[in-house]
């Protein structure tokens, strides 16, 4: 178990809906990173926030946005889905003084499916 | 921008033999990190090892070990005495050092090298 905790763990949806995936991360970790699982585009980085503010991102879609909440939760959310959305999305997190480590700490993902 | 890359998209050996999984990578940086991440059936990305790119020393962490050649830009992971729960896809990745912070904990993955271990 690396402490990440992360809900859904599957969601079913049609396109053009929008859904919102929830992840929390191991305590005391300010860092949250979201990335994105599919069979065409591999394991690639979608965001990375750090104690609410957002740091980095990475190849996300102007249709998705993330937030993350003082309580250091983050939101992942995906609207106008379309087919292609569908892909494990996984949230990570990291320790706060331990950056020479270098090490994430993945959760179970969230499995969507857009039909 | 880096790249990863890993050759093989399967791999099977018998328990208790060794395996190797290749990658190589690309990146104009000198300070990194690499990764080897496991992901079994259960979708979980576990940590296998890591490795920093200074450091000339090989990582090990028990029967995983690298060999890490940084003027070939070349991580392989060996597995010794593969045992049944080692089956899994196998991710190499890489990241940038701190470097300020804006790519920080971002990994570049490879494609992923399925490894089956047969009984």
């Amino acid at each position: 178990d690396s402490g990440v905790t992360q809900t859904p763990k599957h969601l079913i949806t049609a396109t053009g809906q929008r859904v919102t995936l929830r992840c929390s991360p191991r305590s005391g970790d300010l860092s949250v990173y979201w990335y994105q699982q599919s069979l065409d585009q591999g394991l690639q980085f979608l965001i990375h926030y750090y104690n609410g503010e957002e740091r980095a991102k990475g190849n996300i879609l102007e249709r998705f946005s993330a937030q993350q909440f003082p309580d250091l939760h983050s939101e992942l959310n995906l609207s106008s889905l379309e087919l292609g959305d569908s892909a494990l999305y996984f949230c990570a997190s990291s320790v706060r003084t331990g950056w020479n480590t270098g090490e994430l700490f993945f959760g179970e993902g969230s499995r969507l499916t857009v039909l | 921008a880096q790249t990863v890359t890993q050759s093989q998209p399967e791999m099977s050996v018998q328990e208790a033999e060794t395996v190797t999984l290749s990658c190589t990578y690309d990146t104009s940086e000198n300070n990194y990190y690499l990764f080897w991440y496991k992901q079994p059936p259960s979708r979980q990305m576990i940590l296998v090892i890591r490795q920093e790119a200074y450091k000339q020393q090989n990582a090990t962490e028990n029967r995983f070990s690298v060999n890490f050649q940084k003027a070939a830009k070349s991580f392989s992971l060996k597995i010794s005495d593969s045992q049944l729960g080692d089956t899994a896809m196998y991710f190499c990745a890489f990241m940038k050092h701190k470097d300020g912070g804006t790519s920080y904990g971002k990994l570049t993955f490879g494609q992923g090298t399925i490894l089956t271990v047969h009984p």
